[in-house]
């Protein structure tokens, strides 16, 4: 089947540089996409990786390893504001490139 | 820019209710869709459309109803509203689904009681 697994939970200081980690199971691979939803707020798009490498955007970075199914969201400079929850999702199967399955999502919580 | 416009905001019912969650974009996407999420159980795909006249259901579409008359509006119905719909439910919409990039409404917080 097809899946996404990430943690559930992760805590660091303002400054600080933290890594979101996804592993993901499916039938072939159209890319992994990285989102930002803060509490009561609706996802925002972070970030898209279709070949293996990082991107780099201010100081959101993704990384993706397609041999390995694994990918990671990189955030630098560590701000409050960047307390929120964060997913990857990706499409499930060549059948259905058109939608996403997402991760359960990581809780960041950043503390001054 | 209104992007995607998502109605109500909130929502009680009753048991056995029927009601319908409105949304609409103005960036002649393609593809919409429309989620809900749970405490823990992250997004779920409840169903989508990749352009008008054409929809079909996603991972938990049992009780809910979609159509797509237009590229604009994709409105999903409740058809008998039971407890466990209580949820914030999403509508996104993107160029083409996929990893394009969705834009989502703002969420309905639905409780059935």
């Amino acid at each position: 089947g097809q899946s996404l697994e990430q943690p559930s939970e992760v805590t660091a200081v303002e400054g600080a540089i933290v890594q979101i980690n996804c592993t993901y199971q499916t039938s072939g691979f159209y890319g992994l996409s990285w989102y930002q939803q803060h509490d009561g707020g609706a996802p925002t798009f972070l970030s898209y990786n279709a070949l293996d490498g990082l991107e780099e955007t201010g100081r959101f970075s993704s990384f993706l390893s397609r041999s390995d199914s694994y990918g990671y969201l990189l955030l630098q400079e560590l701000q409050m504001k960047d307390s929120a929850s964060y997913f990857c999702a990706v499409p499930p199967n060549a059948g259905n490139n058109r939608k996403l399955i997402w991760g359960l999502g990581t809780s960041l919580a950043v503390n001054p | 820019n209104a992007g995607v416009t998502q109605t109500p905001k909130f929502q009680v019912l009753k048991t056995g209710q029927s009601m319908t969650l409105q949304c609409a974009q103005d960036m002649n996407h393609e593809y919409m869709s429309w989620y809900r999420q749970d405490p823990g159980m992250g997004l779920r795909l409840i169903h989508y459309s990749v352009g008008a006249g054409i929809t079909d259901q996603g991972e938990v579409p049992n009780g809910y109803n979609v159509s797509r008359s237009t590229t604009e509006d994709f409105p999903l119905r409740l058809l008998s509203a039971a407890p466990s719909q209580t949820s914030v439910y999403f509508c996104a919409s993107s160029y083409r689904g996929g990893n394009t990039e969705a834009f989502f409404g703002q969420g309905t917080r639905l409780t059935v009681v």
